[in-house]
């Protein structure tokens, strides 16, 4: 089964752009499979969806984010990216990368990274 | 867009006893596409069920889930000292296209 993690800067600031990478190992995120996707959790609250990329590059993004939000490919390094312009302190948030499986067309996230602590301040 | 509900919010039960817990769609969600995770503290969310009733790779058989439209149940016939933890739901909306999660069931030790 494919792994992921999370990678990236802990501290941005407010007004800045949060830039996330995941890395994919134990499988080849060109192979189809799976909507390589980023949700997040505030400290102490639920979980957003942030949205996803497929490896052709084709992209969806959660409506409510979408005009900030930014997510990339690149097949040669086997990862994918976030960027999320013009963060505040509401930003701030564990950041997970998971891999969303339509096998059978049943819709779930597994597997998914660790996570990573983006915290929004000066 | 469709939002989740779960009941309760805390559940406080002890090891051995059977754990009920409630997702409330705010309109009819397909069955292919509700799924249910746990999520202990520091950890990130794994899957548990998935396609209402479908158990993911590696998970014991006392956790079922059910369900159908607007109301899905995820149950754990005997608590296990591990199965104390939080617990999602999430579903896949065609209009608009999105994924959301519930606010979570809390089951810890009474």
């Amino acid at each position: 089964q494919v792994q992921l993690q999370e990678s990236g800067p802990g501290l941005v600031k407010p007004s800045q752009t949060l830039s996330l990478t995941c890395t994919v190992s134990g499988g080849s995120i060109s192979s189809g499979d799976y909507y390589w996707s980023w949700i997040r959790q505030p400290p102490g609250k639920g979980l957003e969806w942030i949205g996803y990329i497929y490896y052709s590059g084709s992209t969806y993004y959660n409506p409510s984010l979408k005009s900030r939000v930014t997510i990339s490919v690149d097949t040669s390094k086997n990862q994918f990216s976030l960027k999320l312009s013009s963060v505040t302190a509401a930003d701030t948030a564990v950041y997970y990368c998971a891999s969303g499986d339509y096998g059978d067309y049943l819709w779930r996230f597994d597997p998914w990274g660790q996570g990573t602590l983006v915290t929004v301040s000066s | 867009e469709i939002v989740l509900t779960q009941s309760p919010g805390t559940l406080s039960l002890s090891p051995g006893e059977r754990a009920t817990l409630s997702c409330r769609a705010s309109q009819s969600v397909s069955s292919s596409y509700l799924a249910w995770y746990q999520q202990k503290p520091g950890q990130a969310p794994r899957l548990l069920i998935y396609g209402a009733s479908s158990r993911a790779t590696g998970i014991p058989d006392r956790f079922s889930g059910s369900g159908s439209g607007t109301d899905f149940t995820l149950t754990i016939s005997r608590l296990e000292p591990e199965d104390f933890a939080v617990y999602y739901c999430q579903q896949y909306g065609s209009s608009p296209r999105a994924f959301t999660f519930g606010p979570g069931t809390k089951v810890d030790i009474k």
